[in-house]
C-alpha cells in the first residue's frame, strides 16, 4: 500500500541532544512537507521541500534542520537549539488522492518528549 | 492575513444531529480550501475541499459551505455518528494545496 511511514512514534530526547525523526514516502510525490503539532495551536510549517536537494523554512524553522537527498525521504532533525520540542511532528506529501480531491497526505507522526 | 481562524474550539453533539465547524481567513488570495480530520495519535487525513468559485461541495454526509464576501467557510455534518468523533482541522493556501495555513482544531464528539 503506497503511503507515509513515520518513525519511531515516540522518542524522548534528553536536554542538549539531537534527535533525527525519520519520513519515507512510496508515493512517488514531489514535495514533502514537517509539521508541528501542539494541543489548541493546529499545526505549524517547519520545513518543506518541493524537489530533492532543495528545501525553504516554514514558519517556525529555527532548532530544526532537515535533508532531501532522495524523492522518497525527508528526516528532520531536532537541533538541542530547539528550546521547546516536546510535540507531535507529521511528515506529508502533495499529491492526487483521487479525481477531485488533492492535497496532503499525512504520516501517523511521532510523538517527541524531553526527559 | 496568513491566518485562518477556527471555531469553535470544542463541540459536543448528538447522535444523528447535525454538527456545524466555521472558519474565517483574511488573505484573499487563498484559493483552495481543505477540511482535515484526525483521530487520536494519527496523522490527519484529508476529508473534502473546495475552490473560491463554487459556494458549496458536498460528499456523503460531509458539506462545505463557502462565502466568498463573508471570507468564511464552513463544514458541516449531517446526522452525525460517534465516529465522527475527532478533531477537524480546515486549512487554506495559495496555488493550489501547496503550503497550507491550518486553523487551530475543533475537537468533536457526538454522544451516542
Amino acid at each position: 500500500d503506497g503511503g507515509i511511514t513515520q518513525s519511531p512514534k515516540y522518542l524522548f530526547r534528553k536536554e542538549g541532544q539531537n534527535v533525527t525523526l525519520s519520513c519515507e514516502q512510496n508515493l512517488n510525490h514531489d514535495a514533502m512537507y514537517w509539521y508541528r503539532q501542539d494541543p489548541g495551536q493546529g499545526l505549524r510549517l517547519i520545513y518543506y521541500s518541493q524537489i530533492v536537494n532543495d528545501f525553504q523554512k516554514g514558519d517556525i524553522a529555527e532548532g530544526y534542520s532537515v535533508s532531501r537527498e532522495k524523492k522518497e525521504s525527508f528526516p528532520l532533525t531536532v537541533t538541542s537549539a530547539q528550546k521547546n520540542p516536546t510535540a507531535f511532528y507529521l511528515c506529508a506529501s502533495l499529491g492526487a488522492q483521487a479525481e477531485s480531491l488533492y492535497g496532503y497526505t499525512f504520516g501517523s507522526g511521532t510523538r517527541l518528549t524531553v526527559v | 492575513q496568513q491566518q485562518v481562524k477556527q471555531s469553535p474550539q470544542s463541540l459536543i453533539v448528538q447522535k444523528g444531529g447535525i454538527s456545524i465547524i466555521n472558519c474565517a481567513y483574511e488573505n484573499t488570495a487563498f484559493d483552495y480550501f481543505p477540511w482535515y480530520q484526525q483521530f487520536p495519535g494519527k496523522g490527519p487525513a484529508l476529508l473534502i475541499a473546495i475552490r473560491p468559485d463554487v459556494s458549496e461541495k458536498k460528499e456523503g454526509r460531509f458539506t462545505i459551505s463557502f462565502n466568498k464576501s463573508a471570507k468564511q467557510f464552513s463544514l458541516h455534518i449531517m446526522d452525525s455518528q460517534p465516529g465522527d468523533s475527532a478533531t477537524y482541522f480546515c486549512a487554506a493556501s495559495l496555488g493550489g494545496a501547496q503550503k497550507l495555513v491550518f486553523g487551530q482544531g475543533t475537537r468533536l464528539t457526538i454522544n451516542p
